[in-house]
């Protein structure tokens, strides 16, 4: 099976912007997290979701947001971008079995977002 | 609330020795617990994991154990080799989110 992948790879924005990300899972896969991962702060949770209904997110602003299609792939948004989002942003898929959370997470590659 | 530390944050080993990295989580109810390895600029791929109804799991030079009544968990890496370098990161999922650790970057020595 096909990987994790991750659109665009990189990408450069001004403050203010706003930003896209895309996810596209694991074939066969249902739920979708997204991290962003800096330095300084590991790797963080925003969100993840499980056919189309976010199930949990993190403590970021709501300036991030999220969706998933039926198809599962996912994308990320991030309004009002600030110098602060800089970061690498992952997502990782995983079967999505019901219950508490045990299934094994595989990641994307990455988008490197460099807000200047 | 929910918490994983992770410790060491830094540890160098000279190759062949053996590398022990350890978490503490906080919520009694996880009951899956992965380790991911990340080397510069790829993605965290995950290397072992182990649930909570084993004391213990190994692959090879790799190995977690568990202690589900402190809860802890440790990666234990055997015999290292140059390509272990990498920055290790433990985690512990509760209600559809993953708790990840502040990461332990590793440096074999040659």
């Amino acid at each position: 099976k096909a990987g994790v992948t991750q659109t665009p790879r990189y990408l450069i924005k001004t403050r203010g912007q706003q930003v896209t990300l895309s996810c596209s899972p694991i074939s066969g896969h249902r739920s979708v997290s997204w991290y962003q991962q800096t330095p300084g702060q590991g790797l963080q949770f925003l969100f993840e979701y499980f056919s189309e209904t976010q199930r949990n997110k993190g403590n970021f602003p709501g300036r991030f947001s999220g969706r998933q299609f039926s198809n599962s792939r996912s994308e990320m948004n991030v309004s009002t971008l600030e110098l602060g989002d800089s970061a690498l942003y992952l997502c990782a898929s995983s079967p999505g079995l019901a219950g508490r959370y045990t299934d094994t997470q595989y990641f994307g590659p990455g988008t490197r977002l460099t807000v200047l | 609330g929910e918490n994983v530390e992770q410790h060491p944050s830094t540890l160098s080993v000279q190759e062949g020795d053996s590398a022990v990295i350890k978490c503490t989580y906080s919520d009694s109810a996880s009951n899956y617990f992965p380790w991911y390895k990340q080397e510069l600029g790829k993605r965290p791929q995950l290397i072992i994991d182990i649930r909570s109804n084993v004391g213990e799991k190994k692959d090879q030079r790799i190995a977690v154990t568990l202690n589900k009544t402190a809860k802890h968990f440790s990666l234990h890496i055997t015999e290292t080799q140059p390509e272990d370098s990498a920055v290790y990161f433990c985690a512990a999922p509760l209600a559809y989110k993953y708790i990840f650790g502040t990461g332990t970057r590793l440096k074999v020595l040659a």
